[in-house]
């Protein structure tokens, strides 16, 4: 599996946009890159998952670079309850999730 | 509504006894997983099934054991070989088809040994 770099800690302010960014530079044209995030103490959450197209849903947007070697989640208005650590995760049918130490998200009033 | 069910949320158990874990799922997933979190850490992969009646060792399954009768659960029990069974315990599932939405996860379930 591709292995994911994330940065530890990042602080935004409340109603501004969160961009985190996301290196994978080892992956292979059928992985998958997979955000989750987990608020303290209760199981991961999906917030949104891409091959190669950019992508949106209802919580966030993924950027997916040209060349697949990084991707960025970005939170276009952050609140008070998107603190939490968001993980960035590559996957493909041949193995399972696989969860770094995630970046730590800090939204401030 | 679909989804996880683990129970219990908090479980104490004295050292030396096994303790098994509930993971209840009506999602009508094939695969389920269980996941372990230490303090600061990320989740570490214990044992998955893809299929009822089978099952793989994860990354750390030494001291725990599983089985999956039913489509819709899968146990774990942590056993007395487990030397530091405290943890946070997380239980997943998915799709055969990972490109849909991955995996839905539990609420999770905390083990102290006291």
């Amino acid at each position: 599996d591709a292995k994911t770099t994330q940065p530890p800690s990042m602080d935004c302010a409340e109603g501004r946009a969160a961009n985190l960014p996301c290196n994978h530079s080892t992956i292979s044209g059928n992985e998958y890159v997979y955000w989750y995030r987990q608020i303290h103490s209760q199981g991961p959450q999906y917030i949104i998952h891409g091959l190669k197209n950019n992508e949106t849903n209802e919580m966030a947007s993924l950027i997916i670079t040209e060349d697949r070697k990084s991707s960025t989640l970005i939170l276009p208005h952050a609140t008070l309850r998107d603190t939490a650590v968001y993980y960035c995760i590559v996957l493909s049918g041949y193995s399972t999730l696989t969860f770094g130490k995630g970046t730590m998200l800090l939204v401030s009033p | 509504d679909g989804g996880i069910t683990q129970s219990p949320k908090y479980l104490f158990r004295k050292e030396g006894q096994n303790v098994t874990l509930s993971c209840e799922q009506n999602l009508n997933h094939d695969a389920m997983y269980w996941y372990r979190q230490d303090p600061g850490q990320g989740l570490r992969l214990i044992y998955y099934s893809q299929i009822v009646n089978d099952f793989q060792k994860g990354d750390i399954a030494e001291g725990y054991s599983v089985s999956r009768e039913k489509k819709e659960s899968f146990p774990l029990t942590v056993t007395s070989a487990q030397k530091n069974p405290t943890a946070f315990y997380l239980c997943a599932s998915s799709t055969s088809d990972y490109r849909s939405y991955g995996y839905t996860f539990g609420s999770g379930t905390r083990l102290t040994v006291v």
